[in-house]
């Protein structure tokens, strides 16, 4: 299994301003994921990340509110872009692996953003 | 379109009482399907997943999930809670054809536990 690290833990940021996330792994990795929870909320995919492309971001979701960079297999970022009270959620990031002959994700430990 | 319901928000049981948690899926394709357990304050832990041969699949923390084609489920269970199980449950159907590996994750259920 991997081991993932995510920095900051959490953070409390002013409206207007943006925040980078960072994802680290200890082993090399083809894709990561970046996912946003919501207060009370279930877990909704941001964008696929693979090294060496741009990421693929899902239906409502924007590079200009939400760049991801993929520089090497180990490391990734996310930027929450001008933020608004919306954006307070939790960020996780996540990768695969193949485990006991399938496939499964592993995840960060997130990134708990207050955004006043 | 892929979906993943998670029918109950919220359910308590006693602790020593047995548990069942429920999950339908709608996906096109053979699907792999996970059941992730998020305590507060904590990330999300794989407890069990699913892919092929057995239906019934075991995992960690005495769960146990089985995965039933014809209704489109794969419900958790486990004979005895204890009180630490309390947290978040979230099932979820991995998308490996065409669509890179991503999870689609269900409302969640939290789960309490009485003394």
């Amino acid at each position: 299994s991997a081991v993932i690290s995510q920095k900051p833990s959490r953070d409390i940021c002013q409206r207007g301003t943006s925040l980078t996330i960072q994802c680290q792994v200890d082993s090399q990795v083809t894709m990561m994921f970046w996912y946003r929870q919501q207060p009370g909320q279930s877990l909704t995919l941001i964008a696929t990340a693979n090294q060496g492309s741009e990421a693929t971001y899902e239906s409502g979701f924007v590079i200009d509110k939400f760049p991801i960079s993929r520089p090497n297999l180990t490391f990734s970022t996310l930027t929450v872009s001008n933020m608004s009270p919306e954006d307070s959620s939790i960020y996780l990031c996540s990768v695969e692996g193949w485990t006991s002959g399938s496939y499964e994700q592993y995840f960060g430990p997130g990134t708990r953003l207050t955004v006043t | 379109a892929q979906s993943v319901t998670q029918p109950d928000i919220h359910i308590t049981v006693s602790e020593g009482a047995s548990l069942e948690l429920r999950c339908n899926y709608s996906y096109g394709a053979t699907p792999y399907l996970f059941w992730y357990v998020q305590s507060p304050g904590q990330g999300l832990q794989l407890l069990l997943k699913y892919f092929s041969g057995d239906t019934l699949v075991q995992g960690i923390k005495g769960f146990e999930a089985e995965f039933k084609r014809s209704q489109s489920s794969f419900n958790l269970r486990k004979p005895s809670v204890h009180w630490s199980d309390a947290a978040e449950y979230f099932c979820a159907v991995g998308l490996y054809y065409n669509q890179g590996g991503k999870l689609i994750f269900g409302q969640g259920t939290e789960l309490s536990v009485k003394p």
